[in-house]
């Protein structure tokens, strides 16, 4: 069975320092990952997606993932935190039947001034 | 761009009442999806469709029903609302035809709340 950790409910950072969310997967086929955004009060916006095409993967807002294989994780960076970055962050596993995701628990963070 | 509309933000019901939530999209999409999102546990999937009248159960599904009858709009149904299905509501939508692992495109939400 597919499934997705987030390591981290909360992440505390302080505004322009590095910005670190881990995101470990399980799965029996080669996988397709997804990192989204979630802002208050809002759906999920996608931030970035990794098909193997290459596995540093750049999103939006300056963003970016590294797929790796052998320790069977994805995780989100981004070199410097804005105050604007605070929201929920879902690391999602995609099966190719349907299309369907199968999402992690989420990284709430908050970005101190 | 893709649009996903749920038909309410906020909702208040009673327990055992029949609760209908909307989904309509904009672009054409085979795929749509029920989740609902709870603290801590991220979305779990609770229906999806992948063509008009064609729905299949996600993880679950217990308490929930759907009906598909338009490409375009996709309704939850809450045959009889109970306090424990108080939560945070997300629609999203996908295509099919543009292969596999395409992102979903998700609504705003709706936060429904039984007392």
């Amino acid at each position: 069975a597919q499934s997705v950790t987030q390591l981290g409910s909360h992440v505390s950072v302080s505004e322009g320092a590095l910005v670190l969310l881990r995101c470990n997967y399980s799965s029996s086929v080669p996988p397709y990952l997804f990192w989204y955004v979630q802002y208050p009060n809002q759906g999920l916006q996608l931030l970035l997606k990794y098909t193997s095409a290459a596995t540093l993967v750049k999103g939006i807002n300056g963003f970016e993932a590294e797929f790796k294989k052998s320790e069977t994780s994805f995780h989100l960076t981004k070199p410097s935190a804005h105050m604007s970055d605070a929201a929920e962050y879902f690391c999602a596993l995609g099966e190719t039947a349907g299309n369907k995701l199968t999402f992690g628990g989420g990284t709430r963070v908050l970005v101190k001034p | 761009d893709v649009k996903v509309t749920q038909s309410s933000r906020y909702l208040v019901k009673r327990t055992g009442e029949k609760v209908f939530l909307e989904c309509v999209q904009d672009m054409d999409h085979e795929n749509m999806f029920w989740y609902r999102q709870d603290p801590g546990l991220g979305l779990r999937l609770i229906y999806f469709s992948y063509d008009v009248k064609m729905k299949e159960k996600g993880d679950i599904p217990e308490g929930y029903s759907v009906s598909r009858e338009k490409k375009e709009r996709f309704s939850l149904i809450l045959e009889s609302a109970s306090t424990n299905q108080t939560s945070m509501y997300l629609c999203a939508s996908n295509s099919q035809a543009m292969g596999n692992n395409q992102p979903q495109h998700f609504g705003d939400g709706t936060r429904l709340s039984i007392l």
